[in-house]
């Protein structure tokens, strides 16, 4: 059972705009930032978000995220079929001595 | 470019241990702290702990502490984490990530490609 909360799966067809939530407290996303990984099927973790709303260079502008409390959220504009994969939020967490925690994971099908 | 390569995948028997190895390049090796996170087939990340290569301090989870030992050797710029006491639920591949650090904000960037280790008997 991870710390943070994803929903388990999300889906859209091209073009559309979808959000993925992203559930804490006020020890991790509440005291600190978030940031999403986005893990392409059998390959490793991608940093897609820093800070909460930062994008790294390469990452498309499709891609935002927001935080707004205990909660954060990732939208994803004008959905592609490249854009099917597995979606983690992150934040480090002060109540367990600094460790990192993780959302579950949402798998993004584009239908 | 920056990019951590990790050893190649293992298979071992329950109560044995394993030693995966993260070069680093493309950066100072001793700048950015290491943290290790591992993912069974078909589930979420979990983070297992942290070292930071210039001072060999560490962190872990404390599901792990105990088991796991996180060590480095600056002068080939590579990390490693031993995991002891292999069971079967250790099976997952296992990830390394340079932790970069910009005033009070942190990411992983960039994650190794990942070592799959299988437990099983």
């Amino acid at each position: 059972q991870s710390v943070l909360t994803q929903p388990p799966s999300a889906s859209g067809t091209p073009g559309q705009r979808v959000t993925i939530s992203c559930s804490g407290s006020s020890s991790n996303i509440g005291s600190n930032t978030v940031n999403w990984y986005q893990q392409l099927p059998g390959t490793a973790p991608k940093l897609l978000i820093y800070s909460n709303n930062q994008r790294p260079s390469g990452v498309p502008d499709r891609f935002s995220g927001s935080k707004s409390g205990t909660s954060a959220s990732l939208a994803i504009s004008g959905l592609q079929s490249e854009d099917e994969a597995d979606y983690y939020c992150a934040a480090w967490d002060d109540s367990l001595n600094g460790d990192v925690v993780f959302g579950g994971g949402t798998k993004l099908t584009v239908l | 470019q920056v990019q951590l390569v990790q050893s190649g995948a293992e298979v071992k028997k329950p109560g044995a241990s394993v030693k995966v190895s993260c070069k680093a390049s493309g950066y100072t090796f001793t700048s950015y702290d290491i943290n290790w996170v591992r993912q069974a087939t078909g589930q979420g990340l979990e983070w297992m702990g942290w070292m930071n290569p210039n001072s060999g301090n560490t962190g872990y989870a404390q599901k792990f502490q105990g088991r796991v030992t996180m060590t480095r050797n600056t002068s080939i710029s590579t990390a490693y984490m031993e995991l002891s006491s292999l069971r079967s639920e250790d099976t997952a591949v296992y990830y390394c990530a340079r932790k970069y650090q910009l005033l009070w904000y942190n990411w992983f960037d960039p994650w190794g490609q990942g070592t799959l280790v299988t437990v099983s008997s």
